[in-house]
């Protein structure tokens, strides 16, 4: 059965702090994924990696960073969190062009 | 360049009513489309896929056709539970590169 974990399922933050979401695939993927979830907006891709230590913007990656040092885990960054970054943040996973497999989803909020 | 639209929501339902989401695309070569489904408080979970034109993808009976002509992925079930409470997305893929492109979710209530 195919999974994608993600570190936690809610998390509460202060502006200013770090902040690390951290995901992790057993499927062999090469290709992970960070969307954020906000109500009318739908699914907006942060950042992804096609391969270990590759990565790629996606349309909102102003504000966030990733680090993929192994294959099966691909980890978000917050460098300075803020207000207007509390979201749902969703990892997927996909081998190539081949469906995405998705995590259950980290609600974030930042006070 | 490669985009979904899909209805707008929220749709509610009574039980067993019929349930048509729109869904259409713009792509450049030949895609895959997807139904995603994601229920309350959890992560996306695939619905159905078609990969080819003329294809049908069906799941716990939700069916949709991939209709090149139409450029459309309509999302389709007879008679809906209140267990298929969801918001549903459509989205689809390149035959290039390895992007996902999701529509912006279709809320769906099914009342008793």
């Amino acid at each position: 059965d195919v999974k994608v974990t993600q570190s936690s399922r809610y998390l509460v933050k202060r502006t200013g702090e770090k902040v690390f979401l951290e995901c992790v695939q057993d499927m062999d993927h090469e290709n992970m994924f960070w969307y954020r979830q906000d109500p009318g907006l739908g699914l907006r891709l942060i950042y992804f990696s096609y391969d270990v230590k590759m990565k790629e913007k996606g349309d909102i990656p102003e504000g966030y960073s990733v680090s993929r040092e192994k294959k099966e885990r691909f980890s978000l960054i917050l460098e300075s969190a803020s207000t207007n970054q509390t979201s749902m943040y969703l990892c997927a996973s996909s081998f190539r062009q081949y469906t995405q497999y998705f995590g259950p989803g980290t609600r974030l909020t930042v006070l | 360049g490669n985009s979904v639209t899909q209805m707008e929501g929220p749709v509610t339902l009574s039980e067993e009513a019929f349930l048509t989401i729109n869904c259409t695309y713009t792509a450049t070569g030949y895609p895959s489309l997807f139904w995603y489904v994601q229920y309350p408080g959890e992560g996306l979970q695939l619905l159905l896929k078609a990969t080819k034109a003329d294809d049908k993808g069906s799941n716990k009976g939700f069916e949709a056709t991939y209709r090149k002509e139409t450029t459309s992925f309509h999302l389709e079930k007879g008679s809906v539970q209140v267990s298929d409470s969801a918001v549903y997305f459509c989205a689809l893929t390149g035959n290039t590169g390895n992007q996902f492109y999701f529509g912006t979710g279709t809320s769906l209530t099914v009342i008793p």
